[in-house]
């Protein structure tokens, strides 16, 4: 268990709608980070939080945008759903100090779009 | 040059065996190159990394060799066992100040026979 959490498990959903994703971040990490994993498209960074602020942006769609609340956790909110954002979100958090690297992954919330 | 190539996509080894998992670069910034292990269901969970000033790093049965003029680095289990069967996936990262992206190789599905 890496201590970072991530509700729901399993969302289905159809075309069209808009839909939320919450990670709660290890206890004292500061970063979250959000990645996209497809069987095309691999294990893709979407966009990284930093104490509540955008800190780097991978290849993260117009359709979606993310926040981190005050608390720290983290949520990515996905709109205007198409069959081709069916895929495991992950989120993962690191202490992002000077010489920290390690990101520990969350288990992830698999999205189906009907 | 964002890209980490990352062979072979599969490898069958029998218990005990040695596995070697390959990965390739071209982006001289990054700065940080981990090992991640998922299970079928789970998030990619953190197994050994390495920073380019060091040739290898070993943990266990797990060791990263790097090899910075080549840009390659590479993971080696040793005695491998049926429970290491797993995909794995290389990764680098760049990092500036709190920032950190990482980009991860396309993954190794292995396989460790009884």
């Amino acid at each position: 268990d890496s201590g970072v959490t991530q509700t729901p498990k399993h969302l289905i959903t159809a075309t069209g709608q808009r839909v939320t994703l919450r990670c709660s971040p290890r206890s004292g990490d500061l970063s979250v980070y959000w990645y996209q994993q497809s069987l095309d498209q691999g294990l893709q960074f979407l966009i990284q939080y930093y104490n509540g602020e955008e800190r780097a942006k991978g290849n993260i769609l117009e359709r979606f945008s993310a926040q981190q609340f005050p608390d720290l956790h983290s949520e990515l909110n996905l709109s205007s759903l198409e069959l081709g954002d069916s895929a495991l979100y992950f989120c993962a958090s690191s202490v992002s100090g000077a010489g920290s690297y390690e990101q520990y992954f969350g288990p992830g919330t698999r999205l189906t779009v009907t | 040059q964002q890209q980490v190539k990352q062979s072979p996509q599969s490898l069958i080894v029998q218990k005990g065996g040695i596995s070697i998992i390959n990965c390739a670069y071209e982006n001289t910034a990054f700065d940080y190159f981990p090992w991640y292990q998922q299970f079928p269901g789970k998030g990619p969970a953190l197994l050994i990394a390495i920073r380019p000033d060091v040739s290898e790093k070993k943990e266990g049965r797990f060791t990263i060799s790097f090899n910075k003029s080549a840009k390659q680095f590479s993971l080696h289990i040793m005695d491998s066992q049926p429970g290491d069967s797993a995909t794995y996936f290389c990764a680098a990262a760049i990092s500036s100040g709190s920032a950190r992206q990482l980009t991860f190789g396309s993954g190794t599905q292995l396989t460790v026979l009884p």
